[in-house]
C-alpha cells in the first residue's frame, strides 16, 4: 500500500513565478492536510480538504495561495507570484476520516526554493 | 489563540542517556499525538493519547498525558543513535469548524552522540 506521495520533491522558482505542489493521499484516505515548515521550526497548518471541498483554510494566506482536492486526481497547493519568503518545506498529510482525530500520514514533502 | 509549546527546543545527549521532552497546551486537549521527524525526512506518527493520566509505552519510549489533559511528555530510556530527530507533539486546534486540524508544538531536536 503506497504511502502519501508528493511531487515534485524539490522545486526551484524565480520570484513572480507560480509553484504547483501535488499530493496523492494514501489509498482509501479522503482527508488531506497541507502544512508548511521553515527550517528548525514546527509545522504550521495551512488547509484541510476533503474531496471537492475545502473544510478549513484558516492557516492559508488570503492572497496568492489556493488549494484544491478534485474528485479525480491529486490535491494541489498553488502559490502564485512566489516571493522569497515562500521558501519552505510543504508537507501534505492524509487521514482516513473514520474517526474525529485520526493520526495523519505525511508525505515526503516538497522543498520549495524561491530565487 | 491556542498555543502548544514544547521544551526543550534542543537536547544533546550521549548514547545511553535518557531523554525527556515536555509539551504544554494553553487549552485542555481531547487528545494529544506525538510525531517524529528524522533529519531531512517527514513527520511520522508515533502515538495518540486520549485519557486523562494515560501512560503508553513503545519499547524504550514512554508517553504520558497529564491529569488535566493540558500537558504531555515523551521519555526515551537509554537513547540510541537511531533516536536522532525532532519530536513533535500535536493537539486538536481550539475553535474552528473542522475535525482533524492539529496544532503542532515547535518540536524538540534530539542529537545523540555515540
Amino acid at each position: 500500500n503506497a504511502g502519501v506521495m508528493q511531487n515534485p520533491r524539490h522545486l526551484v522558482r524565480r520570484r513572480g513565478q507560480e509553484a504547483r505542489l501535488r499530493c496523492s493521499p494514501m489509498k482509501g484516505h479522503s482527508h488531506v492536510y497541507w502544512y508548511r515548515q521553515l527550517p528548525e521550526e514546527g509545522l504550521k497548518f495551512m488547509v484541510y480538504l476533503q474531496k471537492e471541498n475545502i473544510i478549513d483554510e484558516s492557516g492559508m494566506p488570503k492572497e496568492r495561495f489556493s488549494a484544491e482536492f478534485p474528485k479525480e486526481g491529486p490535491s494541489i497547493l498553488r502559490i502564485q507570484q512566489v516571493v522569497r519568503g515562500d521558501s519552505a518545506a510543504y508537507f501534505c498529510a492524509s487521514s482516513p476520516g473514520q474517526g474525529r482525530w485520526d493520526e495523519q500520514y505525511f508525505g515526503p514533502g516538497t522543498r520549495l526554493t524561491v530565487t | 489563540g491556542q498555543q502548544v509549546m514544547q521544551i526543550p527546543q534542543y537536547q544533546h545527549v550521549q548514547e545511553g542517556e535518557d531523554f525527556t521532552t515536555y509539551c504544554n497546551s494553553s487549552t485542555t486537549l481531547s487528545n494529544i499525538q506525538w510525531y517524529k521527524q528524522r533529519p531531512g525526512g517527514h513527520p511520522v506518527f508515533l502515538i495518540q493519547l486520549v485519557k486523562s493520566g494515560e501512560v503508553k509505552k513503545q519499547k524504550r519510549l514512554t508517553f504520558q498525558f497529564g491529569e488535566a489533559k493540558k500537558n504531555s511528555s515523551l521519555h526515551i530510556t537509554a537513547t540510541q543513535t537511531t533516536d536522532v530527530g525532532t519530536y513533535f507533539c500535536a493537539g486538536p486546534s481550539a475553535g474552528g469548524t473542522s475535525y482533524g486540524k492539529l496544532t503542532f508544538g515547535q518540536g524538540t531536536i534530539l542529537t545523540v552522540h555515540p
